[in-house]
């Protein structure tokens, strides 16, 4: 079982759907990272969680550390959201992520 | 925000070659980078850790003599894939981790290397 579990792997939405995507880990973290990749392959960094929810733009996430999940909400999707979205966890001690396998977002105008 | 730089963005080179990949943070210092290789429709794996000013730290599996990682300065890591082989065309990915309470990982835009 990997460290790092994302679902769904693919998700194709229309234009303006509210898009969830889920991330689950089963070791102790010090932060949470959502990262974006789009086709040419550059990676964004969205968010980095600790605790709590964060929000910017149409995009939010949230953490919840006793549960070790976490999600990543799109509202009023775009097709130029569409991307791999990434979730990476640093462990306790150490500053390496580890990746979960990735989720591929397709949105259609 | 924070900007990491890689040179080359692709390389095509011949078997048997060596290939360097520069990694650099463009408006900060970084006393660690993280080089990481991702194969199509894959997760990023972790290669190994640079650490400036010291060796660099290898993740299981991967060969320190095949993967030369050196992290000349505080802005600077570079990766040479030596003896490249066909099997080593993946995209190449460098961060690195900003300093302070909200520490983040800036990424690199990554380097597609093709061996022939």
């Amino acid at each position: 079982k990997n460290e790092v579990e994302q679902s769904p792997q693919n998700l194709t939405a229309q234009e303006g759907e509210f898009i969830t995507i889920n991330c689950s880990y089963s070791v102790g973290i010090s932060a949470l990272h959502w990262l974006q990749q789009h086709p040419g392959g550059g990676i964004v960094s969205l968010f980095m969680l600790s605790s709590g929810k964060k929000k910017h733009g149409r995009l939010i996430a949230t953490i919840n550390i006793q549960e070790k999940h976490s999600s990543l909400h799109i509202t009023a999707s775009h097709p130029r959201d569409s991307a791999v979205y990434i979730c990476a966890v640093r462990s306790r001690g150490n500053e390496k992520l580890t990746f979960g396998t990735g989720t591929r977002l397709t949105i259609i105008p | 925000g924070a900007v990491v730089s890689q040179h080359p963005s692709w390389v095509i080179c011949k078997s048997g070659t060596s290939v360097k990949i520069e990694c650099r943070s463009l408006d900060f210092q970084a006393t660690t980078m993280f080089w990481y290789r991702q194969f199509p429709k894959q997760s990023l794996m972790l290669m190994a850790t640079s650490n400036e000013g010291s060796k660099a730290t290898y993740e299981q599996g991967v060969e320190k003599d095949k993967f030369l990682i050196n992290h000349a300065s505080l802005t600077l890591s570079t990766l040479t894939v030596t003896s490249a082989h066909p099997e080593d065309s993946s995209f190449y990915i460098c961060s690195a981790p900003s300093a302070g309470a909200q520490e983040t990982q800036y990424f690199g835009p990554g380097t597609r290397l093709l061996v022939l």
